[in-house]
C-alpha cells in the first residue's frame, strides 16, 4: 500500500526560494521521484532519488531520507512559468509510481 | 515533446458506449503505462505493459482492459462508460521494466456525457 502527503498549495514570490515537501509511507520502495505538470498538460520529469542526500539539478533540487520516508524539493530563482503542481511519486515494486494529489504552486510577480 | 504520442486528444461519448485509447511509445522503449486523472484524484496508475506482457496492476476497473501489441503500442479499452469514467488518460512509456524514467504523452481527455 501506500500514503503519500503534500502541501495542497504554495505561494511563493518571484526570484524568492520554495521547499515542496512530501512523506510518503510505501511497500518496496525503490526510489521517488519528482514531477512537474502544468495545468491540463503532461507530467514531466523533474527528479529522481534512490539514495539519501541531495540530487541537484539547475535551480531545481531534491532530498531525500528513506528512513524517515521524507522528500522535498527545492526551486530556486523561481520564475513564473513554474507555477503548476509538483508531484512527488514513490516507485513501488520497480513498476508503479504513486502519485500524491500534487503541490500546486502559484508564483507572484 | 516526450516523444510519447497519445489518439485522440479528446473524445465525447455517451454512457455505456465502449471507447478504444491509443499510445505510441518513445523509439526504443518497450514499457507502457496507463494513468487515469480526475479532477478530485491525483495521477492512479491503472496498468502496466512490458514487451507485449502484462507487468503491473493498479487500481484499473474490470470495465477497462489494455493491450501492448508487437509493434510495442498500446491500446486502453473503456467499456460501459459511466459519467465517473470522465477524465484524462495519459500513457508514459520508458526503456525497461522497472525504475525508468517515466515519459509521459500528452494525454486523451474523455468526456462521458
Amino acid at each position: 500500500g501506500q500514503n503519500i502527503d503534500q502541501p495542497t498549495e504554495m505561494t511563493a514570490t518571484e526570484g524568492a526560494i520554495v521547499q515542496i515537501n512530501c512523506t510518503y509511507q510505501t511497500s518496496g520502495f525503490n526510489g521517488l521521484f519528482w514531477y512537474q505538470q502544468h495545468a491540463g498538460e503532461a507530467p514531466t520529469f523533474l527528479s529522481y532519488n534512490v539514495l539519501d542526500g541531495l540530487e541537484e539539478k539547475g535551480r531545481f533540487s531534491s532530498f531525500l531520507s528513506r528512513s524517515k520516508g521524507y522528500s522535498y524539493l527545492l526551486l530556486k530563482e523561481l520564475q513564473m512559468k513554474d507555477s503548476a503542481s509538483y508531484l512527488c511519486a514513490p516507485l513501488q515494486n520497480g513498476y508503479a509510481l504513486n502519485f500524491g494529489k500534487g503541490t500546486s504552486l502559484l508564483v507572484t510577480p | 515533446d516526450s516523444g510519447v504520442t497519445q489518439t485522440p486528444k479528446h473524445l465525447i461519448t455517451a454512457t455505456g458506449q465502449r471507447v478504444t485509447l491509443r499510445c505510441s511509445p518513445r523509439s526504443g522503449d518497450l514499457s507502457v503505462y496507463w494513468y487515469q486523472q480526475s479532477l478530485d484524484q491525483g495521477l492512479q496508475f491503472l496498468i502496466q505493459y512490458y514487451n507485449g506482457e502484462e507487468r503491473a496492476k493498479g487500481n484499473i476497473l474490470e470495465r477497462f482492459s489494455a493491450q501492448q501489441f508487437p509493434d510495442l503500442h498500446s491500446e486502453l479499452n473503456l467499456s460501459s462508460l459511466e459519467l465517473g469514467d470522465s477524465a484524462l488518460y495519459f500513457c508514459a512509456s520508458s526503456p525497461r521494466d522497472t525504475t525508468n524514467i517515466q515519459y509521459f504523452g500528452a494525454g486523451t481527455r474523455l468526456s462521458v456525457l
